[in-house]
């Protein structure tokens, strides 16, 4: 079965750090780009980073630009976000998502994991 | 980079036809035929429905179909029915090498 499997999520005080890992089975990790999508519970989807298949094209939303890095271990079929600096409005469901690949031109997420919750409070 | 803009709700009965609008900026939508939609139920993980504007993955009903124009995009459902109600986000490639997600569309089936 393909899959995606995000854990890592917990509770932080605001300034802390946090990193998610999100682990893929089924298909061939190495081919794929990857993406990181969080979501507010009740609000919408939010882009926040993506890789390519070998780590070294990368890119993030401006709102965690510096403070996320996003990294892939092929090996380990696995990939991470190390979140550093988390506000409150980091505060979210985040998801890991596959991208679509060559079926696609553009990109876009066809297998998503059930997201892992980040808590960030005083 | 600005959401792009959804109606925050559409309606309507079982059978019929509804469209969700997507509008962007030439700088996203506009600017590349790199336009996804995303079903997602309540408690549920998103599901790609269209992607590249028009492309259905395998599996997803025809029902379903995309088009744009400038920089709107929109999403068509037909033969509305039941299962069918869920939230509905567009995204799109931006000129910034990122993506960008719509605020979304709450689809109640009346």
């Amino acid at each position: 079965e393909v899959q995606v499997v995000e854990s890592g999520g917990g509770s932080v005080q605001p300034g802390g750090s946090l990193r998610l890992s999100c682990a893929a089975s089924g298909f061939s990790f190495r081919r794929f780009w990857m993406h990181w999508v969080r979501q507010v519970p009740g609000k919408g989807l939010v882009w926040v980073s993506r890789i390519n298949s070998d780590g070294t094209t990368i890119s993030y939303a401006d709102s965690v630009k510096g403070r996320f890095t996003i990294s892939r271990d092929n090996a380990k079929n696995t990939v991470y976000l190390q979140m550093n600096s988390l506000r409150v409005d980091d505060m979210a469901v985040y998801y890991c998502a596959r991208d679509v690949g060559p079926a696609a031109v553009g990109p876009s997420m066809d297998v998503w994991g059930q997201g892992t919750t980040v808590t960030v409070s005083s | 980079q600005s959401a792009l803009t959804q109606p925050a709700s559409v309606s309507g009965s079982p059978g019929q036809s509804i469209t969700i609008s997507c509008t962007g900026t030439s700088s996203d939508v506009g600017g590349y035929n790199y336009v996804s939609w995303y079903q997602q139920h309540p408690g549920k993980a998103p599901k790609l429905i269209i992607y590249d504007v028009t492309n259905r993955p395998s599996g997803v009903s025809n029902r379903f179909s995309g088009s744009k124009s400038g920089n709107t995009a929109s999403l068509t459902i037909s033969g509305l029915q039941a299962e069918d109600e869920a939230d509905y986000y567009c995204s799109s490639y931006t000129t910034s090498n990122t993506l960008v997600f719509g605020g979304g569309t709450k689809v109640t089936v009346l």
